[in-house]
């Protein structure tokens, strides 16, 4: 089976920077994901890590370590748009995607 | 031009209806997907088809039949609507679908916002 976990909130203020942690249990693994989910919006892509290691992508940067089964999302320079759901997603054997139930960034004045 | 598009957007029908949602992407992918959103935001998979070929049938009840008459289109069919069906439904592409690879990255549709009364 797959089991994926991530925070449900977390807040902070503009020009922060928040952390978003992932752990992860799958069959096979075929890469992580972190998409990006305004209200009501359809999920944008942000990030892709197979390899252990950093990916950093302006703002954005994200890790992996797949030994300890784990990922997370840095978003630094906050800014209010950047409030959203963010979604940890790994690809498993045979293509099947597991969504996590997402972490729900509040970004403050 | 949009990437990947869905109609309808919103569909607001009655217990025991039998409803479609189309999908149709644009970006030459091999791939689609359709996912439900419940309310508590979780995204789950539902199906998956690659050129055409059903890949990925998760646990879903058979009340629900995808059709993929060509590689850019995917249909979902709902029969006999249930008040646990409303959810918001994604459709999504990617231009792979299996491997180590970004190519596995998935565009997703706008949403259909579907509520049985």
């Amino acid at each position: 089976g797959q089991n994926i976990d991530q925070p449900t909130e977390m807040t902070a203020t503009e020009g922060a920077i928040v952390q978003i942690n992932c752990t992860y249990q799958t069959s096979g693994f075929n890469g992580l994901f972190w998409y990006q989910q305004h209200a009501g919006e359809a999920p944008t892509f942000l990030s892709y890590n197979v390899l252990d290691g950093l990916e950093e992508k302006g703002r954005f940067s994200s890790f992996l370590s797949r030994s300890k089964g784990y990922s997370y999302l840095l978003l630094k320079e906050l800014q209010m748009k950047d409030s959203a759901s963010y979604l940890c997603a790994v690809m498993g054997s045979w293509g099947k995607f597991q969504f996590g139930a997402g972490t729900q960034v509040v970004v403050t004045p | 031009d949009t990437a990947v598009s869905q109609t309808p957007k919103y569909l607001v029908t009655q217990m025991g209806n039998d409803k479609s949602i189309k999908c149709e992407q644009n970006l030459g992918h091999d791939t689609m997907y359709w996912y439900k959103q419940d309310s508590k935001k979780f995204l789950k998979i539902m199906f998956s088809y690659n050129n055409k070929e059903l890949i990925i049938n998760e646990t879903v009840p058979n009340r629900f039949s995808p059709k993929s008459p060509d590689k850019a289109h995917l249909n979902l069919h709902i029969n006999s609507l249930e008040l646990g069906d409303s959810a918001v439904y994604f459709c999504a592409s990617s231009q792979v679908h299996d491997g180590s690879s970004s190519y596995n990255e998935q565009f997703f549709g706008p949403g259909t916002r579907l509520t049985v009364l």
